[in-house]
């Protein structure tokens, strides 16, 4: 099946420093991403769409600017929390969607970001 | 806007007994409906998903789902819960703009 990964797993940084979280789509080319945020025992949160080789598409309420997107490959999209404050630690999944008429996001097993 | 309804936050039920997860839907059209589970550690894997057709869907680890328009329901189904059911289960709604519900922690009890 379609797999796809994130990077890094876990991460804490500092507060004020950013931080880089990879989705990559391990055995298909992923036409489509989502990047998601879950708060603890709280349900997933679309915080943006991205198609390869163009802009992100933000949800109402999601600073474009702290959370830049880039969807340079096929494969491969990255997260950036810039700036990050402690109120930014959150568990953040990616999803990806391949080509082709079967609809299904594969989702990642996330990645807990904690900002000290 | 679309929006998905998971009235129950938390259900605990015994190993070997039957399973029903509710889930409720608002979408403008006809709505593209989706159970994932997640456990502990790892990421969200789909138990099944309705686009259109029979209404009784089967899914994978003996779930199944019955869409009913009538009811705006999508209710998750198993008739003999296993101990290795204990995980989240989120019900979602739409494509490229997917809508999940708050999410139905189980547990199973020996």
């Amino acid at each position: 099946g379609a797999v796809v990964s994130q990077h890094p797993s876990w991460v804490i940084c500092k507060s004020g420093t950013s931080v880089k979280i990879e989705c990559r789509s391990l055995d298909f080319q992923a036409t489509t991403m989502f990047w998601y945020r879950q708060f603890p025992k709280q349900s997933l949160m679309l915080m943006a769409t991205s198609n390869e080789g163009s802009k992100a598409t933000y949800e109402q309420g999601v600073e474009k600017d702290k959370f830049l997107i880039n969807h340079a490959s096929l494969t491969l999209s990255t997260l950036t929390v810039t700036s990050a404050h402690p109120e930014d630690s959150s568990f953040y999944i990616c999803s990806a969607i391949g080509q082709g008429p079967s609809y299904e996001q594969y989702f990642g097993p996330g990645t807990r970001l904690t900002v000290t | 806007a679309q929006s998905v309804t998971q009235p129950d936050i938390h259900i605990t039920v015994s190993e070997g007994a039957s399973l029903e997860l509710r889930c409720n839907y608002s979408y403008g059209a006809t709505p593209y409906l989706f159970w994932y589970v997640q456990s502990p550690g790892q990421g969200l894997q789909l138990l099944l998903k309705y686009f259109s057709g029979d209404t009784l869907v089967q899914g994978i680890k003996g779930f199944e789902a019955e869409f009913k328009r009538s009811q705006s329901s999508f209710n998750l189904r198993k008739p003999s819960v296993h101990w290795s059911d204990a995980a989240e289960y989120f019900c979602a709604v739409g494509l490229n703009d997917m809508r999940f519900g708050a999410g139905t922690r189980l547990t199973v009890k020996p």
